[in-house]
């Protein structure tokens, strides 16, 4: 069945640093790609998605890119905040008729001042 | 355009309860997909409907239903309430196709 495998974390990183969350994928077919974001004791938000292989999904200076030949979509940002604080989810849906996520166990990333 | 409404947002509930939990999709949408969150396994699909039908089912026991009504709203049932249902149940909105976006869940605690 389809899954997802993402780096646990935590991450935790000072403010203006690199982010880099690694995502792989298996799934049949082709597969859309999301990134999602929790905040406390919030629900999920949709933070950027790709629906084809090298699209390069990109949202609020995050960005990923759909890499078919590595089953990979990596989550990058150049100069985090601490805003950017919260529990991110890479997630897909093999689509067709039936709609289900499959998610990542989920990245908790803490940005400090 | 409204949101995704989830209600109610706490619940507290004894073993042995029942409880139903209501979820109102983005205008238009006819898809509802339901999901349970928790620390050891993450975000898990329970079920999906879609114009009054269960297209997809998560690997659930009985005791987690669900249905849909013909505004699109759904709820969700789980009979029998046991410690390990507690978690925060999450419901998402899609047209079927597309992006799916979420309420801000209800958190159900069993005690």
């Amino acid at each position: 069945g389809d899954s997802v495998t993402q780096m646990e974390g935590p991450v935790t990183l000072s403010e203006e640093a690199f982010l880099t969350i690694n995502c792989t994928y298996t799934a049949t077919g082709y597969p859309s790609l999301f990134w999602y974001v929790q905040y406390p004791g919030e629900g999920l938000q949709l933070l950027l998605k790709a629906t084809k292989a090298d699209d390069k999904g990109s949202n609020k200076g995050f960005e990923a890119t759909y890499r078919k030949e590595t089953t990979s979509f990596h989550l990058e940002k150049g100069s985090v905040q601490v805003s950017d604080s919260a529990v991110y989810f890479c997630a897909l849906t093999s689509g067709g008729s039936n709609y289900k996520l499959t998610f990542g166990k989920g990245t908790l990333l803490t940005v400090n001042p | 355009k409204a949101g995704v409404t989830q209600t109610p947002r706490y619940l507290i509930k004894t073993r042995g309860q029942q409880v139903t939990l209501s979820c109102s999709p983005i205008s238009g949408h006819r898809s509802v997909s339901w999901y349970q969150q928790t620390p050891g396994q993450g975000l898990q699909f329970l079920f999906e409907y879609f114009s009054e039908t269960q297209r997809n089912k998560g690997n659930f026991p009985g005791r987690f239903s669900g249905r849909q009504f013909s505004n699109s709203r759904s709820e969700m049932n789980v009979s029998t309430l046991e410690l390990g249902d507690s978690a925060l149940y999450l419901c998402a909105s899609s047209d079927g196709w597309n992006e799916a976006f979420f309420g801000q869940g209800t958190r159900l605690t069993v005690v």
